[in-house]
């Protein structure tokens, strides 16, 4: 079974600074799709961001990057230019791509409670 | 277009009552997903349905059950609740199964359970 570690269950960044949330994960699939998703107090889950496995470079969608380290199992998000409005709790997830039918099922890590001080 | 919309928000039940869950995915979705959200646990899979067929279930006792209606709407049904069942649980919608392998999932903004 996939398992994902969020080990930071809080972490605090400064309006404007740079932060980078960590996750590692366990598989033993070569095929997968991993995403960060944000869950603001509104709890509705947002996806920030989706990696696939095969494909050697990172992700980036705007201030949202991710690092993400085939061989170390190993999917960090960095947020540059932090704003307020990135408060919130962020999920690292795992997706197997291997085959159809029960693979669909996202295995979330436990979370990051982002904190952004003005 | 609308979201996946849950109902209700917020529902407060005592132990051994039953508790009835309903989400409406995005219009032309037909796979829906429930997850368990605890405090502290992050989001544990629960159920998942495509067609009208239960595809997947995670592990949680079959007092957890459910079932989808042919407008592919979703009901989750918790029955002798428990203490421990108290949770948030979100529901998310996909397209169809055979494109849901590289589709993204959205979620509602989930129904907080209370158990007393």
């Amino acid at each position: 079974a996939q398992t994902v570690t969020q080990s930071q269950p809080e972490m605090s960044v400064q309006e404007a600074e740079t932060v980078t949330l960590s996750c590692t994960y366990d598989t033993s699939e070569s095929d997968y799709y991993l995403f960060w998703y944000k869950q603001p107090p509104s709890r509705q889950m947002i996806l920030v961001i989706r990696q696939e496995a095969y494909k050697q470079q990172n992700a980036t969608e705007n201030r949202f990057s991710v690092n993400f380290q085939k061989a170390a199992k190993s999917f960090s998000l960095k947020i540059s230019d932090s704003q307020l409005g990135d408060a919130a709790m962020y999920f690292c997830a795992y997706r197997s791509a291997v085959g159809r039918g029960s693979n669909y099922k996202l295995t979330f890590g436990k979370g990051t409670l982002l904190t952004v001080n003005p | 277009e609308a979201g996946v919309t849950q109902s209700p928000t917020h529902l407060i039940k005592t132990r051994g009552q039953q508790a009835t869950l309903r989400c409406s995915p995005i219009s032309g979705h037909t796979s829906v997903y429930w997850y368990q959200q605890a405090l502290g646990l992050g989001l544990q899979f629960l159920l998942w349905y495509d067609e009208g067929e239960e595809r997947n279930r995670g592990n949680f006792p079959p007092r957890f059950s459910g079932r989808q209606f042919p407008n592919y709407s979703s009901e989750l049904n918790v029955n002798a609740l428990e203490l421990e069942d108290s949770a948030l649980y979100l529901c998310a919608s996909s397209l169809p199964n055979y494109r849901a392998f590289r589709e993204k999932l959205f979620f509602g903004s989930g129904t907080q359970l209370s158990v007393l």
